[in-house]
């Protein structure tokens, strides 16, 4: 079963500044994709950016990049010159390959709690 | 139009009542998902249909229904709740849902914000 640890339960950034959200994620699977979204107080979840367990360079979308460490199993996404309209729940999210019982899921982390200050 | 819209936005009921909660995304898509979500919690998944069809209920009690009309709409029946089940029921689309893809992105909808009382 894979798993999704997300250890920053909250977090602040002045404004401008940068900012890296952990994620650390567990699965015997070799094929997987790696996800974040945001989540604003108007609950809908926002696609960020993805990570394809094959995918030799880090991704990166406008001021998201995910910094992909495979080895470590780990996907952290970095916000660069942070905006006040940043501040929102972030989640890290992992699909597994269809299969089994996991077929189309996508399992997300704990999530973390962003605030930019300005 | 990268729209999933979901209705109501709000909805109070209580535990005798029957309700639904409706999806709708015109992207295509042929995977649709049906997420609960706890405040300051991540969403967990509670159904995923593929095709019109039923791939994945996650142990989810009677007391909640999918229904699948067609590939554009996803509908939540809702009979005798329990205070514990109010939360935001999130629904969300991607292009398939089968084969080995890890790289499909789901896009959510903005959520019904249940309560039951």
């Amino acid at each position: 079963a894979q798993k999704i640890t997300q250890t920053q339960p909250g977090m602040f950034v002045q404004e401008k500044e940068a900012v890296t959200l952990d994620c650390t994620y567990d699965t015997s699977d070799q094929s997987y994709g790696l996800f974040w979204y945001k989540q604003p107080s108007s609950g809908e979840m926002i696609f960020l950016i993805y990570q394809g367990s094959y995918d030799e360079q880090n991704a990166t979308e406008g001021r998201y990049s995910l910094n992909f460490q495979k080895a470590r199993k780990s996907a952290n996404l970095v916000i660069s010159a942070s905006q006040l309209g940043d501040s929102a729940m972030y989640f890290c999210a992992m699909r597994e390959p269809a299969g089994g019982t996991s077929y189309g899921k996508l399992t997300f982390g704990q999530g973390t709690i962003l605030t930019v200050h300005p | 139009d990268t729209e999933v819209t979901q209705t109501p936005k709000h909805l109070v009921m209580g535990m005798t009542n029957k309700k639904s909660l409706k999806c709708e995304q015109h992207m295509g898509h042929r995977a649709m998902y049906w997420y609960k979500q706890k405040a300051k919690k991540p969403p967990e998944l509670m159904f995923v249909y593929s095709y019109e069809k039923l791939s994945i209920n996650e142990s989810v009690p009677s007391r909640f229904s999918p229904e699948c009309p067609n590939s554009s709409l996803l509908n939540l029946h809702l009979h005798a709740l329990q205070p514990e089940d109010s939360a935001l029921y999130l629904c969300a689309s991607s292009q398939d849902g089968r084969g080995p893809a890890t790289n499909e992105k789901l896009f959510f909808g903005s959520g019904t914000q249940l309560s039951v009382l």
